[in-house]
């Protein structure tokens, strides 16, 4: 059975750093795992899609890697701004979508 | 990118009744649609797989009874809440998977209060 743990389950670090968010699975037979953002009350958003076949995926500030074989993933975020205090939900795709427990972010001004 | 549709985005209730949640995917055909729930500060738990035509897949714990499921049309798929008690208090959020990459993407959400 797929288990998605995520590490730290919170973190608060002042605006500007760099910092790295952490996924791992239990089961190396996915189709892909996806990075999600949610703010309070809100949906998801899809940050970052990376396939089986890849290893990692950037978009702007984000990069997240992921390695098939160890079953992790991180997400790494430079420059930390205050918009970018969320959770952060790593999910890895099989017959289903399974979801971590998300890292609660805090971007201290 | 592809669009998902929840409707509505917040609905109030009393116990006992029923609520209906929408979700379509407006620019693309999905055959299938997950639900999920969040309970507050968890994490998404899926509770069932929507197949379009078909019944849908209930998750372990999950009551298909209380958790009606239609998935009628292509880009439409519905749940219902029967008999709301006040623990069905919950987010639900919908997604589908588009193209061939197995991407999802999601509702915005539902947030169901029964009073």
């Amino acid at each position: 059975k797929q288990e998605v743990t995520q590490i730290p389950a919170a973190l608060s670090v002042p605006e500007g750093e760099n910092l790295v968010l952490n996924c791992s699975f239990t089961d190396s037979a996915i189709y892909n795992l996806q990075w999600f953002r949610q703010d309070p009350g809100k949906g998801l958003t899809s940050l970052l899609l990376i396939q089986s076949s890849q290893r990692e995926q950037t978009s702007g500030r984000l990069n997240a890697s992921l390695d098939k074989s160890s079953g992790r993933s991180t997400l790494y975020i430079a420059a930390s701004q205050p918009g970018d205090s969320a959770t952060y939900l790593c999910a890895v795709t099989d017959d289903k979508i399974i979801f971590g427990k998300g890292t609660r972010l805090h971007i201290l001004p | 990118g592809a669009v998902v549709s929840q409707h509505p985005s917040w609905v109030i209730c009393k116990s006992g009744t029923s609520v209906k949640i929408e979700c379509r995917s407006l620019d693309f055909q999905a055959t299938t649609m997950f639900w999920y729930r969040q309970f507050p500060k968890q994490s998404l738990m899926l509770m069932a797989t929507s197949n379009e035509g078909s019944k849908a897949t209930y998750e372990q714990g999950v009551e298909k009874d209380k958790f009606l499921i239609n998935h009628a049309s292509l880009t439409l798929s519905t749940l219902t809440v029967t008999s709301a008690h006040p623990e069905d208090s919950s987010f639900y959020i919908c997604s589908a998977p588009a193209g061939g990459m197995h991407e999802q993407y999601f509702g915005p959400g539902t947030r169901l209060t029964v009073t």
